[in-house]
């Protein structure tokens, strides 16, 4: 398993969908994973932070899933500015350091 | 509080020709990160520093890549002889504590070699 795989997408939805995105991840002992959110020409920025089971922030939902290693982000109805790729990030197997995932591009349309 | 800085914000030069991207992390924080992004192969770590010591540097490409920083609000990461495949996004990033912390990245710099 690679240290962090995501669907690539692109993830095309309309304005108001639920829509969800899947991570897996190699190393078990992680105990911190993140979201990132890249818009493009632009530098990636934090979104949300996960420790434990999850964690909610408005319309944004993060849930980790330890046994199986994957983490989800759930968006609830989409907005147009929701439109940007989605980093999935965890820690190394030594802990030393972050691994970005590729990203899930996702466009939300009128 | 002023974010990661980044200079140049693009570069377009010539095959072989020497680039430095420089950085200015967050005051305080105490870890610095230089990562290149490509559409084939994403983001990739190349080096960080931890209280401008370099910590680890396996993600360097070659030797014709070398980082240093000399001071706590400055980082440089030079490409001497610059290569066509060294095109690519540079991004400087900073964390406050540990090297798993969030990390807070600087706009980039857009490096095209022709």
């Amino acid at each position: 398993r690679k240290e962090v795989e995501q669907d690539p997408g692109p993830f095309n939805v309309p304005e108001g969908a639920t829509v969800a995105f899947n991570c897996t991840y190699s190393n078990s002992a992680s105990q911190s994973f993140f979201w990132y959110r890249q818009d493009c020409r632009k530098e990636p920025k934090l979104l949300m932070s996960v420790y434990s089971s999850g964690n909610e922030d408005g319309r944004f939902t993060a849930q980790l899933n330890r046994a199986s290693q994957y983490i989800s982000l759930l968006i609830r109805d989409s907005k147009l500015s929701d439109s940007a790729t989605y980093l999935c990030v965890v820690p190394n197997q030594a802990g030393t350091a972050l691994i970005f995932g590729k990203g899930t591009t996702l466009s939300v349309s009128s | 509080d002023a974010g990661v800085i980044q200079s140049p914000r693009h570069e377009v030069t010539e095959m072989g020709q020497e680039v430095t991207l420089r950085c200015k992390p967050i005051s305080g924080h105490d870890y610095l990160f230089w990562y290149r992004q490509t559409m084939m192969r994403g983001l990739e770590l190349l080096i960080y520093f931890n209280n401008n010591v370099p910590i680890d540097d396996s993600g360097m490409p070659e030797d014709r890549f070398s980082a240093k920083m000399p001071n706590a609000s400055f980082s440089t990461l030079k490409i001497q002889p610059s290569e066509p495949r060294d095109s690519a996004v540079y991004f400087c990033a900073s964390s406050l504590t540990l090297p798993v912390d969030t990390q807070y990245f600087g706009p980039g710099t857009r490096l095209t070699v022709l």
